[in-house]
Parts: C-alpha cells; sequence; structure tokens
C-alpha cells in the first residue's frame, strides 16, 4: 500500500475558476477527513467520511465546497467560484477508527493558488 | 474552546544538541495529545502520542509526557540529527471522536 495519495500536487488558479482535488486513501481504511492549512497555521478539519456517508461539515467549508466520497473509496474536493481566501493546502487523511486512539495517515496535500 | 499552542518557530539547533517544543492545550476534562511531524514535501506523520495524564509518548528518541497540572506536552529528544528537520505540530483529540485540534506547527532546522 503506498499510503494516502492526492492529486494534484499544486494547482493554480484564476479567481473565479472551479477547482477539483482528488484523495485516494489507504485501501482498508473506511474513514476519511479532509482539513485545510492556510500559511503559518496548523491544519483546520473540513469534512468526514465514513464509507460514502459524508457525516460532518465544519463551517469552515462554505456554499462553494462540495466533498464526495462515492462508493466509500476515493474523494473529491470541489470549490466553485474560487476566491484569493481559498489559497492553502488541502490534506486528506485516512483512518480505520476513531484517531485518538489510531492516528491518522496524512497525504502530502494539494497545494491551491487563487491569482 | 478547545486549543493548542505551540512555541513560534523556526528553532534552529546545531547537530546533537538538545530539543524542546514547547505545546500547552486548553480544554474541559483530559482530551488524548499528539506530536505530529511534516519533513519537506510529505504528510504529516503521527509522532507520538499520549491518552491519559501522566502517561509518557516516545518514538525516534523523541518524548512527550503528558502533564494535567500544566496542561503541557512538551516534546524533547536529547540529541537532535540534521534528519530532524521538518515541522512538528502538537495537536489534541478526544477519545471516540474524529476531529483534531492542531497547534500552528513549530519549524526545526539542525544544521550539520
Amino acid at each position: 500500500d503506498t499510503g494516502v495519495s492526492q492529486d494534484p500536487r499544486h494547482k493554480i488558479t484564476k479567481r473565479g475558476q472551479n477547482v477539483t482535488f482528488r484523495c485516494d486513501p489507504i485501501s482498508e481504511h473506511n474513514r476519511l477527513y479532509w482539513y485545510r492549512q492556510t500559511l503559518g497555521q496548523g491544519p483546520e478539519f473540513l469534512t468526514y467520511f465514513q464509507n460514502e456517508a459524508q457525516l460532518e461539515k465544519s463551517r469552515l467549508l462554505s456554499d462553494r465546497f462540495s466533498a464526495e466520497r462515492p462508493k466509500g473509496s476515493f474523494s473529491t474536493l470541489e470549490i466553485q467560484r474560487t476566491e484569493q481566501g481559498d489559497s492553502a493546502m488541502y490534506l486528506c487523511a485516512s483512518s480505520l477508527a476513531a484517531p485518538a486512539n489510531y492516528g491518522y495517515t496524512f497525504g502530502s496535500g494539494t497545494r491551491l493558488t487563487v491569482v | 474552546g478547545d486549543s493548542v499552542t505551540q512555541m513560534e518557530g523556526p528553532v534552529t539547533l546545531s547537530e546533537e544538541a538538545c530539543l524542546t517544543i514547547n505545546c500547552t492545550y486548553t480544554a474541559t476534562g483530559y482530551p488524548s495529545l499528539f506530536w505530529y511531524v511534516q519533513y519537506p514535501g510529505e504528510g504529516l506523520q503521527l509522532l507520538l502520542k499520549a491518552t491519559k495524564a501522566d502517561d509518557k509518548g516516545s518514538n525516534k528518541g523523541f518524548e512527550a509526557t503528558y502533564r494535567k497540572e500544566t496542561t503541557s506536552f512538551h516534546l524533547e529528544k536529547g540529541s537532535v540529527q540534521v534528519s530532524d528537520s521538518a515541522v512538528y505540530f502538537c495537536a489534541l483529540s478526544w477519545p471516540g471522536t474524529y476531529k483534531y485540534i492542531f497547534g500552528t506547527g513549530t519549524r526545526l532546522k539542525v544544521l550539520a
């Protein structure tokens, strides 16, 4: 298993454009998480999937953001009508169980720059 | 609300120096505490954890002790190596939940 994969690694887009990121978790992990990390800050929780069900969305996730995990495998995070404030590193992670006991496995992230 | 505060970086040390990165938390009750490390170009990796007061987590020569009296979880290493250069994140989570609250991270640079 190669761990959590994220694609693309970097994305530069013009303000107002839509972007989509993909995350492939560790195959046996049924839980998947998206976090956002802005410059100089720690990662902040965005959303959580257990299998294909999206169980929680942070208030950081505005209506322009949507995440899916069809068939409980890979996940996509789409941002519509991007704004400069969306520039950040988007991190995906997966786990078998609640993190307090087991911890997450994080991907390397997708760095988004909105110009 | 719950929060984690880390010492600001960057921290620059010579090889074989002692390391301490301070971490304190604000939370009601006793969360689990974690240190994650992010090497250049890689994802965050769990370094060590402690799930109750007075527990000591350890891994790769790093240690941290869960101190409920001072609400702290400081990361220590007796002799750092150049390969330890990375960003270190302190975090908390509640048992049975699935969210972390991370600190802002501390960049460590170790010089040969």
